[in-house]
């Protein structure tokens, strides 16, 4: 069975444009988490969608935004980037974290460079 | 809210030596407790996953254990190797939230 996926795996854009990040869980999941990890902060809860419902949101401004499709797939998006959102971010899916039952499997990565 | 502390930040060991990595979290009131393995610049790789009615999870040479009432769980690496070096990490899952330590960097030396 495929794990998740993530695309790109690296990018590098400059200060104000945005960006979309995609990730693929692994099939059958309908639960996609993303989460950022810098250095400063570790990793820390962007948000959770589920049956293509955000259903969790972690502390993070209006810039940030992510969406999910009916085949599970999800994107995370973030508009006006600041150097300051250098980071990983990873995705993670599971059958339904919200029962607390289901492992979650993270995807490699997209590392964010903003110049 | 749910503080996940992870004791040591840096662990360096020789290969061969069994070893104790720490985690503990201020509410007991979880639903999980999952450990992650994460090489540099990966993504993270599920170790063990305990549930909260569960007091230890064990897979090759790892062994997890769980203990809610003093919010703390171990993980235990038999006969360490150097393809253990990695950062380890453990999560909380208490309500909608998943809280991660800030991880324990292990270095097993040959």
């Amino acid at each position: 069975k495929a794990g998740v996926t993530q695309t790109p795996r690296y990018l590098i854009k400059t200060r104000g444009q945005q960006v979309t990040l995609s990730c693929s869980p692994i099939s059958g999941h309908r639960s996609v988490s993303w989460y950022q990890q810098t250095p400063g902060q570790g990793l820390q809860f962007l948000f959770e969608y589920f049956s293509e419902t955000q259903r969790n949101k972690g502390n993070f401004p209006g810039r940030f935004s992510g969406r999910q499709f009916s085949n599970s797939r999800s994107e995370m998006n973030v508009s006006t980037l600041e150097l300051g959102d250098s980071a990983l971010y990873l995705c993670a899916s599971s059958l339904d974290p919200g029962t607390g039952s289901y492992e979650q499997y993270f995807g490699p990565g997209t590392r964010l460079t903003v110049t | 809210k749910q503080e996940v502390t992870q004791i040591p930040a840096a662990l360096s060991v020789p290969e061969g030596e069994n070893l104790v990595l720490n985690c503990s979290f201020t509410d007991s009131a979880i639903y999980n407790l999952q450990w992650f393995r994460q090489d540099p610049g990966k993504g993270l790789t599920s170790l063990l996953l305990i549930q909260s009615s569960q007091r230890e999870q064990t897979s090759g040479r790892l062994n997890a254990s769980l203990d809610k009432s003093s919010g703390r769980s171990t993980l235990y690496i038999a006969a360490s190797q150097p393809g253990d070096s990695a950062t380890y990490l453990c999560a909380v899952t208490s309500g909608d939230d998943m809280r991660f330590g800030a991880g324990t960097r292990l270095t097993v030396k040959p």
